[in-house]
């Protein structure tokens, strides 16, 4: 089956920037989405189509792909910006839909 | 602005179906595609499937011989039932919006607003 890989964990102090990696076989060929999950709250999209940002999404959220590898970069981390970010995609096929491991930010 | 609204049992019983409906407000459910996800207890999460706008379903490969997703456009609401449930399909059900893109000769489809989830707990 395929799978996502996102590092545990990723801790930066405010202000600074973030930097979250996702690897995958298809992400050559297939589109990257990022969500945030705040803690006891649902998933929020903060990226789509591997760099494009949702309206209401602060400019400070971007992301970029190079080969297998798809990136979330947060730069100038807030806060509020503390949570757990997961990758979205689809396998070759695109018909299996895979979430990455996930990725728990600490802004301390 | 589009709402999404899960129900359901909060408690299972193992090897029973779960049955959860998530009702849609201020938006049309005949103009989206729909999705089911979840999320176990302090873990990842896991897509389920979804139904498409056409009426056609992807279900997870994993899960595809218990899960049904349905429409009933009547009363603007998704169904998700599961069945044969173990204390393994204990966790947050989330139900979602998907949008979708054309492109490279392939559709892409993602979730772009989430309900508030609800939590299923199986257990005797």
């Amino acid at each position: 089956s395929y799978e996502l890989t996102q590092p545990p964990s990723v801790s930066v102090s405010p202000g600074q920037t973030a930097k979250i990696t996702c690897s995958g076989d298809a992400l050559p060929k297939k589109f990257a989405f990022w969500y945030q999950q705040k803690s006891g709250q649902a998933p929020v999209l903060v990226i789509y189509e591997d760099n494009k940002r949702p309206s209401g999404i602060p400019e400070r959220f971007s992301g970029s792909t190079s080969g297998t590898m798809a990136t979330l970069t947060i730069s100038g981390a807030q806060v509020e910006d503390e949570g757990d970010y997961y990758c979205y995609s689809t396998d070759r096929g695109g018909n299996v839909y895979v979430f990455g491991s996930g990725t728990k930010v600490t802004v301390l | 602005q589009v709402q999404l609204q899960e129900s359901g049992p909060g408690l299972v019983r193992p090897s029973e179906t779960l049955s959860l409906t998530c009702t849609v407000s201020g938006g049309s459910i005949n103009s989206y595609s729909w999705s089911w996800i979840r999320q176990p207890p302090g873990k990842g999460m896991e897509w389920i499937g979804y139904i498409y706008n056409s009426g056609s379903t992807n279900y997870n490969p994993s899960l595809k011989s218990r899960v049904t997703i349905s429409l009933d456009t009547s009363k603007d609401q998704v169904s998700l039932k599961l069945s044969s449930v173990t204390a393994a399909d204990t966790a947050v059900y989330y139900c979602a919006r998907v949008t979708s893109k054309w492109y490279d000769f392939h559709y892409y489809y993602y979730m772009d607003v989430w309900g508030k989830g609800t939590t299923v707990t199986v257990s005797s």
